[in-house]
């Protein structure tokens, strides 16, 4: 059974920074690309990032680049979005999947404010 | 414009059939694009339901029943999602997307109601 677990959601100050897991088990980890979503509260879904299964191709949202990092451990089939200067309108949950959504984990819940 | 047009809304009753839209851009022509489905009821994680490009380049979600199913309108420029005899249990939000310019870009969304 395919299964993708996020952690790492948190309360976390304007400019600050946040580091996000997703386990991943049931299949090759490896073998299959991965993106990251972000929903805010009541809105609707946004494309975060995208990374191939070797890691060696990145894409990101205007909205993010420059300031969120998508990275991928294959021997720990984990996959991670490093984020900084975060704002208000980061809040979301982040939901990270396997191929282009065929696959989803749970969600894990940002909330940027002081 | 955005990339991708869903109605906000589309109601029907239960037994008869939803027919959901995704406009593309003017410029964006529908053809080359696999259509991407999802489902999400309230509370939960987005469901992939189906991804479309043509009859012989298509994918059916792992349990999605055949009653949910794809096409394309090239004269409206548009990826389809249609769902026939609807339960209640399909009310929920559909959203499309397609994979352009290095992007997976999402419609709005429509919510569906059956009553």
């Amino acid at each position: 059974e395919v299964r993708l677990v996020e952690s790492g959601g948190a309360l976390v100050l304007p400019g600050g920074s946040l580091r996000l897991s997703c386990a991943a088990s049931g299949f090759t980890f490896s073998s299959y690309e991965m993106i990251w979503v972000r929903q805010a509260p009541g809105k609707g879904l946004e494309w975060v990032s995208y990374i191939s299964s070797s890691g060696s191709t990145i894409y990101y949202a205007d909205s993010v680049n420059g300031r969120f990092t998508i990275s991928r451990d294959n021997a720990k089939n984990s996959l991670y979005l490093q984020m900084s200067s975060l704002r208000a309108e980061d809040t979301a949950v982040y939901y990270c999947a396997r191929d282009l959504g065929v696959f989803w984990g749970q969600g894990t819940l940002v909330i940027v404010s002081s | 414009q955005p990339v991708l047009t869903q109605p906000t809304s589309l109601s029907a009753s239960p037994g008869a059939s939803a027919r959901f839209t995704c406009t593309l851009r003017s410029d964006i022509n529908v053809g080359p694009y696999r259509i991407f489905w999802y489902q999400q009821k309230p509370g939960s994680l987005p469901r992939y339901l189906l991804k479309y490009n043509s009859d012989s380049d298509k994918q059916q979600g792992s349990g999605v029943p055949s009653r949910f199913s794809g096409s394309k309108d090239d004269s409206t420029n548009a990826g389809l999602l249609l769902i026939s005899g609807l339960q209640s249990e399909d009310e929920a939000d559909y959203y499309c997307a397609i994979w352009y310019s290095n992007t997976l870009v999402f419609g709005g969304g429509t919510k569906l109601t059956v009553l």
